[in-house]
């Protein structure tokens, strides 16, 4: 396993169901983080976590609840998720938050709501 | 005001030509930009990035920082299909936050 890596690729969920979403780096990296990929938009922070200590939340609803349980590892926990959160969701690591621009990211997954 | 600003396109040029794309921020203090790449149905990787007001070259690819004009730009000469994709400007927001801003990005077709 090498770079970053993010499960499950693709996954539909309806408004009630609970969900998560994995990441794992093997790059040694400190500092991890949540993109939010919607089309026509930027890419959107959602959240910052450096040695496994939350550094930013990027004002995001609390119906996505992240968890980091160590430098290798981010998830991503869903819970009533609207239509509109429907999104590529990546996952990025960095060597540290000084190196917050030198990010490697995940392949995503791709978030449909119905 | 979008606090980075790029021109969606899409950008075409021809095989060979040089391609042009801008940036633009509005937080004067900021210090570290990047640029990523993301072809079609992939994620973004980073090409480039420059700290400092001047030119940055690294092949193909060159960066150029105004941090006068809050402007930054890549070039990219000899203009390859392969280079077809989006290209997205982003920018460090000081305090080392872990807070990087992103454009919306420029999408480029190099036509053969």
């Amino acid at each position: 396993e090498t770079g970053v890596t993010q499960t499950p690729r693709h996954l539909v969920m309806g408004m009630t169901n609970k969900k998560s979403l994995k990441c794992e780096q093997h790059l040694g990296h400190n500092a991890m983080y949540w993109y939010k990929q919607s089309a026509k938009k930027p890419l959107e922070l959602m959240f910052v976590y450096n040695f496994k200590e939350q550094t930013e939340n990027n004002s995001v609803p609390s119906r996505f609840s992240p968890e980091c349980p160590n430098s290798s590892h981010l998830f991503l926990h869903l819970h009533t998720l609207q239509p509109e959160d429907s999104a590529l969701y990546l996952c990025a690591s960095s060597l540290a938050i000084a190196n917050t621009g030198e990010l490697f990211f995940g392949e995503g997954s791709r978030l449909t709501v119905l | 005001q979008k606090e980075v600003e790029q021109n969606s396109g899409p950008l075409s040029v021809p095989e060979g030509a040089i391609a042009s794309l801008n940036c633009t921020y509005s937080d004067r203090g900021s210090q570290s930009f990047f640029w990523y790449r993301q072809y079609s149905g992939k994620s973004p990787e980073l090409i480039m990035f420059i700290y400092s007001n001047g030119d940055k070259e690294d092949g193909r690819f060159t960066a150029q920082l105004n941090k006068a004009s809050q402007y930054v730009s890549l070039l990219i000469r000899d203009s390859q299909p392969s280079d077809s994709a989006t290209y997205l400007c982003a920018v460090n927001v000081i305090g080392n936050t872990g807070k990087l801003i992103f454009g919306q990005g420029t999408t480029l077709q190099v036509k053969p």
